[in-house]
């Protein structure tokens, strides 16, 4: 089993562009999420879902947006990428109840907006 | 808000010695859970310990113990016998009611030969 992959690993972007980062899951969970890391701030939440077809807002939103077409597969997006979105994304997803079961974690995606 | 605070933005220990990390959250939540997540530079999210508030019993994965303090809203994680491979960046997560985790901004550990 894979577990939780991520694509691509590394990326640059132009100001402007847009671009989309693939979260792939073979462990049948139902909940995925998106979250980035910044130097000296965590990891915080942007989207995540709760099942196919479903989507809400977490944490820092703006800027972003996802689908849960297939049960296993995440999809993030950035329309038109800014420089403050540069930062290393990663996805998770949860499986269980929604309370008590850690997150499993991908190996993230660094960006780099110039 | 729930809100995760760790006090240590970086910490330090001799090999084989014992380190203790740092985390306060502020929650008006009973039920919820505590998380430790060590990321070491290839990057990836490893789980270190887990902690159910209903539970006093403080819980404890081989090297790794938590002191819980539910009162107090503390949650920290002691590191026995120290290795060079545990360090690493750790957060402190929380998780209730909603589906999402709330971290730490992290607290780097470094591991002295």
């Amino acid at each position: 089993n894979a577990g939780v992959t991520q694509t691509p690993k590394f990326r640059v972007l132009k100001t402007g562009q847009s671009m989309t980062l693939l979260c792939a899951q073979d462990m049948n969970h139902e909940y995925m999420y998106w979250y980035r890391q910044d130097p000296g701030m965590g990891l915080r939440l942007i989207h995540y879902s709760v099942g196919e077809g479903t989507t809400a807002k977490g944490e820092v939103p703006d800027g972003y947006n996802v689908s849960r077409l297939k049960k296993q597969n995440f999809l993030l997006g950035l329309e038109s990428a800014a420089p403050s979105q540069t930062s290393v994304y990663f996805c998770a997803t949860k499986g269980g109840t929604p309370l008590g079961y850690e997150q499993y974690f991908g190996p993230g995606t660094r960006l780099t907006v110039t | 808000a729930q809100t995760v605070t760790q006090s240590q933005p970086e910490m330090s220990v001799q090999e084989a010695e014992t380190v203790t990390l740092s985390c306060t959250y502020d929650t008006s939540e009973s039920d919820y859970y505590l998380f430790w997540y060590k990321q070491p530079p290839s990057r990836q999210m490893i789980l270190v310990i887990r902690q159910e508030a209903y539970k006093q019993q403080n819980a404890t994965e081989n090297r790794f113990s938590v002191n819980f303090q539910k009162a107090a809203k503390s949650f920290s994680l002691k590191i026995s016998d120290s290795q060079l491979g545990d360090a690493a960046m750790y957060f402190c997560a929380y998780g209730a009611g909603s589906y999402q985790l709330t971290f730490g901004k992290g607290t780097k550990l470094s591991v002295i030969p």
